[in-house]
């Protein structure tokens, strides 16, 4: 049984297109995170949601909007896409208030042309 | 501005020695530190952790030592096995209106037989 998913695994599209990334996790955990892996792999995180409320908003442009339609998904949507935005994007959670033990899927590579 | 730095990108270790990696930081109100490990197309894996009251914490093979005067950390593998190649991320949990780890770029260890 996976405990985090991502789909797709790998995604590959044009500048100026909008897309989205689906996150789900079957751990019961109330909080859920996305990270992005920059160039230089430094892990950051994006955002967080502990049951479908938003906590955490790092400085992320507004392209990025992340939804969460119940505490088991968080969905990522990208509007605009841009040449730096290629990176690989991890979903993650955890118990809330337990932001140490964090379980990740296994990343979504985006490539953007 | 990069609060948690993993300086040595990769670590070569022959089987059965000790592998030693390290991870640096700058911000003081840090008060947890972790490690994760991380296969090819996979999600990292939380592996170990410490308080910032302790200085070393160990779980079988893997120990982590913290020197807080120092702002350093290091996880120490012995004996080296060759299933412990991966990438090992380094992260310390900060609360800034909400707990967030703050990773650090990783260090690629491989274990040749």
């Amino acid at each position: 049984d996976t405990a985090v998913s991502q789909t797709p695994k790998y995604l590959v599209t044009q500048m100026g297109n909008d897309k989205s990334i689906k996150c789900e996790q079957n751990l019961g955990h109330d909080t859920m995170y996305w990270y992005k892996q920059d160039s230089k792999k430094f892990l950051k995180i994006m955002f967080s949601y502990n049951n479908k409320e938003l906590i955490i908003n790092e400085t992320v442009p507004n392209r990025f909007s992340p939804k969460s339609p119940d505490k088991a998904h968080l969905n990522l949507h990208i509007n605009s896409l841009e040449l730096g935005d290629s990176a690989v994007y991890f979903c993650a959670s955890s118990r809330y208030r337990q932001t140490d033990t964090q379980y990740f899927g296994p990343g979504t590579r985006l490539t953007v042309l | 501005d990069q609060q948690v730095k993993q300086n040595s990108p990769s670590l070569s270790v022959q089987e059965g020695r000790i592998s030693i990696l390290n991870c640096d930081y700058t911000n003081s109100m840090f008060d947890y530190f972790l490690w994760y490990k991380k296969y090819p197309a996979e999600g990292p894996t939380f592996l170990i952790s410490i308080s910032s009251i302790k200085d070393k914490n160990e779980d079988g093979r893997f120990t982590v030592f913290l020197n807080k005067s120092a702002k350093h950390l290091s996880l120490h593998i012995v004996p080296s096995q060759p299933g412990d190649s991966a990438v090992y991320f380094c992260a310390a949990r900060a609360f800034q209106g909400a707990q967030k780890l703050v990773f650090g770029q990783g260090t690629r260890l491989t274990i040749n037989p």
